[in-house]
């Protein structure tokens, strides 16, 4: 079974220019969730997809990052435009069910460096 | 606030035993868990206390104590490839599911 993928793996862009990262999550998991480290903090929660519904986006940092996931399958995170401190690893992590118990898969992560 | 406190590095050597503690507050609490990240790679889920007590899977083991809102990672019989991050997580959410993390511990085991 193939694990969580993340497209790019790398991303160099300047500021004020526009990135979109992608996920595909385990097949069959209904729950996508994005997340993101920037250097030297911890890992923070940006938003939930159940299916193609956003069910909690409250870690979205501002309106210049957009998330979708048309037909409940694969996701898009955009940012536009970049600014510096977008810069960290964004981690997309899928999940059968939402349950307190439920397993998180991540992905290896988009390192992405605004310049 | 929402915060997660955890060593930053620790360092044991092959063989021995390590404890990572884990100190939470947050406004929300249904569990805690433990990931590991290789550099570079993605977390990788290792364990989840919902209940007071300790679970164990194989080398490694983590426990729980919500009233004390304290958790640790035991990490039993160390070996070479388990120098990497360890998370601990708080699941924030019932509804959602989302992970609340602390900054993560270097593990550096030595020969």
């Amino acid at each position: 079974e193939a694990g969580v993928t993340q497209f790019p793996s790398h991303s160099v862009i300047e500021k004020g220019q526009t990135v979109t990262l992608r996920c595909d999550p385990i097949s069959g998991h209904d729950n996508l969730y994005w997340y993101r480290r920037v250097m030297g903090k911890e890992i923070k929660f940006l938003l939930h997809f159940v299916k193609e519904s956003k069910q909690d986006e409250s870690g979205m940092p501002n309106n210049r990052f957009l998330a979708e996931r048309t037909g409940g399958t694969y996701s898009t995170l955009k940012v536009q435009p970049a600014e510096l401190e977008d810069s960290g690893v964004y981690f997309c992590a899928s999940s059968l069910g939402r349950g307190r118990g439920e397993t998180q898969y991540f992905g290896p992560g988009t390192r992405l460096l605004v310049l | 606030g929402q915060s997660l406190e955890q060593p930053s590095e620790v360092t044991a050597v092959e063989g021995a035993i390590v404890q990572i503690n884990c100190t939470y507050q947050t406004s929300g609490f249904y569990g805690l868990s433990w990931y590991q990240q290789h550099d570079g790679g993605a977390p990788t889920f290792l364990s989840y206390n919902a209940l007071d007590g300790l679970e164990e899977t194989g080398r490694f083991s983590s426990f729980l104590s919500r009233s004390d809102s304290y958790g640790y990672l035991l990490l039993q019989e160390l070996q070479m490839k388990d120098s990497a991050s360890y998370f601990c997580a708080v699941v924030g959410s019932s509804n959602t599911g989302k992970l609340i993390f602390g900054q993560g511990t270097t593990l550096q085991v030595k020969p």
